[in-house]
Formats: C-alpha cells, sequence, structure tokens
C-alpha cells in the first residue's frame, strides 16, 4: 500500500517553515525521504529507523513514530533551492531494500 | 564517480517495438533497482536485482517487461512489445545493499514514449 503524503503542494516564501507528512498503513521499518527537481532524479535526503537511527543531511530534520506509522520532513527558513517534490519511501522490513513511494508532496519556495 | 548512468536520456517508438533500457550503476554498488515514474502512479518499484540476482521482480507490469543483470556493472530493461501506456520515465537506481538502512543513487532517466 502507497504511502500518503500530505499537503500535496505547498507555496512558501523564502524563509518560511513548512512540514511535509507521511503516513503508512502498513508497519514500518524504515523512512527514506527524497526530493526531485523538475526534469532531474530523486536525490536522497534522510533515512529513519525504527529505534531512532537517522541518516541524512545535517540541514534536513525529521521524526519518524513508529507506532502512528508516519513520519514527517520539517523544512525551517526555506531556501529558493528547497523547491521540488518531496518523496517518501516506506520500507517494511530490515532485510530488504524494497521501498514504496507516496505520491510527492510539490514545494514552491517564492522570493 | 560519475555516478548511475542510462542511455538512453530519451526514445520515441511506435507500438508494437521492441524498447531497451540501459543501466550502469556506481561501481561497488551491489543492489540495482528500476522505477517507473507517472504523474498517475507516481514512482513505482519494477524490480530489484541483489548481487546481480532478481530479488523481487513483483513491480513488473506484465510479461512484456523483462529485465537482466549479466554482470555487476550493467542492466537492462526490455519492453517488447511497447504499447502507449508504457509512457513514462524510467529511473535506475544503485546502492550499496539492499537494505533499508542504504540510500540509493538515482539515474537521469529514460523519458519513454511510445505512440
Amino acid at each position: 500500500q502507497q504511502p500518503v503524503q500530505s499537503p500535496q503542494a505547498v507555496i512558501l516564501r523564502e524563509g518560511e517553515d513548512a512540514v511535509i507528512n507521511c503516513s503508512s498503513s502498513k508497519a514500518l521499518y524504515s523512512v527514506h525521504w527524497y526530493r526531485q527537481k523538475h526534469g532531474e532524479a530523486p536525490v536522497f535526503l534522510m533515512i529513519l529507523l525504527k529505534g531512532g537511527e537517522q541518516k541524512g543531511h545535517e540541514k534536513i530534520s525529521a521524526s519518524f513514530n513508529e507506532k502512528k506509522q508516519q513520519s514527517s520532513l520539517y523544512l525551517t527558513a526555506s531556501q529558493l533551492s528547497y523547491s521540488g517534490t518531496y518523496f517518501c519511501g516506506t520500507g517494511g522490513s530490515s532485510n530488504t531494500g524494497k521501498l514504496i513511494f507516496g505520491q510527492g508532496t510539490t514545494l514552491q519556495v517564492k522570493p | 564517480d560519475a555516478g548511475v548512468i542510462q542511455s538512453p536520456r530519451h526514445e520515441v517508438t511506435e507500438m508494437g517495438q521492441e524498447v531497451t533500457l540501459r543501466c550502469k550503476p556506481i561501481s561497488g554498488h551491489n543492489s540495482l533497482f528500476w522505477y517507473r515514474q507517472t504523474m498517475m502512479r507516481g514512482l513505482e518499484l519494477l524490480i530489484y536485482f541483489n548481487n546481480n540476482v532478481p530479488i523481487d521482480d513483483s513491480g513488473m507490469p506484465e510479461d512484456r517487461f523483462s529485465a537482466k543483470m549479466p554482470n555487476a556493472s550493467f542492466s537492462t530493461l526490455k519492453i517488447q512489445p511497447s504499447e502507449p501506456r508504457d509512457s513514462a520515465v524510467y529511473f535506475c537506481a544503485s546502492s550499496q545493499q539492499a537494505l533499508v538502512n542504504t540510500e540509493a543513487f538515482f539515474g537521469q532517466g529514460t523519458r519513454l514514449t511510445v505512440v
């Protein structure tokens, strides 16, 4: 089952904050976050694992609520370069690289 | 490293023709993934390989699709015969290992248009 992302789209002014949510109906072992700019490949941002381990960019923060099967990506003091589509990918097991991606959240940061 | 390399970048073909997409993963990466991206269905995992062996092909839409990985540095995704509904961007990605604590690196994609 594909995770559900919200909101579908958000428009910000530079310097504003945003939160993107990812929710799954299945138990999760991990959540991956990627950003894709128009016409380009998705780029890795962060991995959050069951148990609290995280791996990713220093300027990106995220949370993973295992009980609620939800993750949130926090974008603070947004910059123009943050514009793009953000995808969460969910993994249900520790021994597989299989991820199910959400539909994406389009973020537009304006000057 | 040059990253994951896909070819061709764009492919336009007629319905019924065979299409072959190619991917060279990052050297030293043991896992390779093929994804398809469309507006309607988003980013879908088609198949992934670990150490050149197909591990999960449950996302392959039908028998018209096949994928191979003859060695650690090359993989192909073939569609035969192609149909207009196969039009999409196909991404190849590689990672050091097929585990959920490992990030994937995506190629630039192949935009396939079947007319």
